[in-house]
């Protein structure tokens, strides 16, 4: 079975100190895995994405993600957050859809991060 | 958001009635996809088109219909037997369905 877990709801992180947002997956073959934001009434908005090579994927706004495959996670970090970074953020695996062929994003749940002043 | 874009923003509908919102993206992608955000559930995947004249069913694609008469435009009807359709709706596209997903603004339906 396909599935992303982000198994936090919400993070909650000082100022100034290095974040990290928890996503696991569950996939057979090589995971395609992707991390958005979200800020309120906004659409998703691409941070970073993993498809093969280094296990250290830089995106934008200075988050990075680890992809580990032993533990099946795909952590969101950053090493300072930023009161602007308070947002919703969801991970997604890029799953097949069986039989068709076709492709589909399996989204978690999301995980609201509030970065305190 | 940049190159796609979402009408309206919000939108209220009575019970009973249709109503349709507007996905249009100029990035040249083949692939569309709608999705409906209710709070605590992630995104569920209502329709997908790869292709022009082409389009798939989603998890939850009752009570909803789309069309793909043109490479940029994805409308999407909330048609009267979808029970719950107060929600956030998400138009994306791709250049293909194996890439990286682009989405636009979203349109917060709210029934009345």
């Amino acid at each position: 079975a396909q599935s992303v877990a982000q198994p936090e709801d919400q993070v909650n992180v000082a100022e100034g100190n290095p974040l990290t947002v928890k996503c696991t997956y569950s996939v057979s073959g090589n995971p395609y895995l992707f991390w958005y934001v979200q800020y309120p009434n906004r659409g998703l908005q691409f941070l970073l994405k993993y498809i093969t090579g280094d296990n250290l994927v830089k995106g934008s706004y200075g988050f990075e993600a680890e992809f580990n495959k032993s533990q099946t996670s795909f952590h969101l970090k950053k090493p300072s957050a930023l009161v602007s970074d308070s947002a919703l953020y969801f991970c997604a695996l890029l799953g097949s859809r069986g039989a068709s062929g076709t492709y589909k994003y399996i989204f978690g749940t999301g995980t609201r991060l509030k970065v305190l002043a | 958001d940049g190159g796609i874009t979402q009408s309206p923003k919000y939108l209220f509908r009575k019970e009973g009635q249709n109503v349709t919102l507007s996905c249009e993206q100029n990035l040249n992608h083949d692939a569309m996809y709608w999705y409906r955000q209710d709070p605590g559930q992630g995104l569920r995947l209502i329709y997908y088109s790869q292709i022009v004249n082409d389009f798939q069913k989603g998890d939850i694609a009752e009570g909803y219909s789309v069309s793909r008469e043109k490479k940029e435009s994805f409308p999407l009807t909330v048609t009267s037997a979808q029970k719950n359709p107060t929600a956030f709706y998400l138009c994306a596209s791709s250049i293909s369905g194996t890439d990286t997903q682009y989405f636009g603004p979203g349109t917060r339906l709210t029934v009345l």
